[in-house]
């Protein structure tokens, strides 16, 4: 168990649809990655947010948004769902709070979307 | 730009037998970070090892084993007597100096034969 939670585990929804997953990180860390593992493009980083703010963007769609919130949780928003979103999306933290060289990002065990 | 070549995409063993997977990557920081991760049939990413790249020592732990040459820009990944439980996809992974995002490889499925 690393330590990272997300919710839900599944979800299926129909095209056009929108839908948040949930991500609580290991306590003390500051920092979330969203990634997203299809089988045609394999796993890929989608976004990361440090202490509520967004640090560095990567192939994440425009109908996707994330934030972070004060307790250091985060939700990544999916909208306008097309049948090309069904993936498994991992969530993952790093960074502990009181410093220490530890950029190893440990992950949670991953919501597995559905669009039909 | 930052690449992970994994070309094994499937290897199939025998129970006990030992069985290396292959990793190059590319990158043009000085300064990085190279990961694998086991990705078992149940689905989540479990962290084996990080190595970044001023530290070309070699490490063991248990049955696995890690050979870091920075010479070849490899990072390849030795299980030793390999059991039924090793049955996984495995990822080898580089990030950069900020590692603010990890780059993954296609990852090699491994099937460990009863």
């Amino acid at each position: 168990d690393s330590g990272v939670t997300q919710t839900p585990k599944h979800l299926i929804t129909a095209t056009g649809q929108r839908v948040t997953l949930r991500c609580s990180p290991r306590s003390g860390d500051l920092s979330v990655y969203w990634y997203q593992q299809s089988l045609d493009q394999g796993l890929q980083f989608l976004i990361q947010y440090y202490n509520g703010e967004e640090r560095a963007k990567g192939n994440i769609l425009e109908r996707f948004s994330a934030q972070q919130f004060p307790d250091l949780h985060s939700e990544l928003n999916l909208s306008s769902l097309e049948l090309g979103d069904s993936a498994l999306y991992f969530c993952a933290s790093s960074v502990p709070l009181g410093g220490g060289s530890t950029d190893t990002q440990y992950f949670g065990p991953g919501t597995r979307l559905t669009v039909l | 730009a930052q690449k992970v070549t994994q070309a094994q995409t499937e290897i199939s063993v025998v129970e006990k037998e030992d069985v290396t997977l292959d990793c190059v990557y590319e990158t043009r920081d000085t300064t990085y970070y190279l990961f694998w991760y086991k990705q078992p049939p149940s689905g989540e990413l479990v962290f084996l090892i990080r190595r970044n790249s001023f530290d070309e020592q070699n490490e063991i732990s248990g049955r696995y084993s890690w050979n870091f040459q920075k010479s070849t820009s490899s990072f390849n990944f030795t299980i030793t007597a390999s059991q039924v439980v090793d049955s996984a996809v495995y990822f080898c992974a580089l990030s950069g100096r900020s590692a603010s995002k990890i780059i993954f490889g296609s990852g090699t499925r491994l099937s460990i034969r009863p």
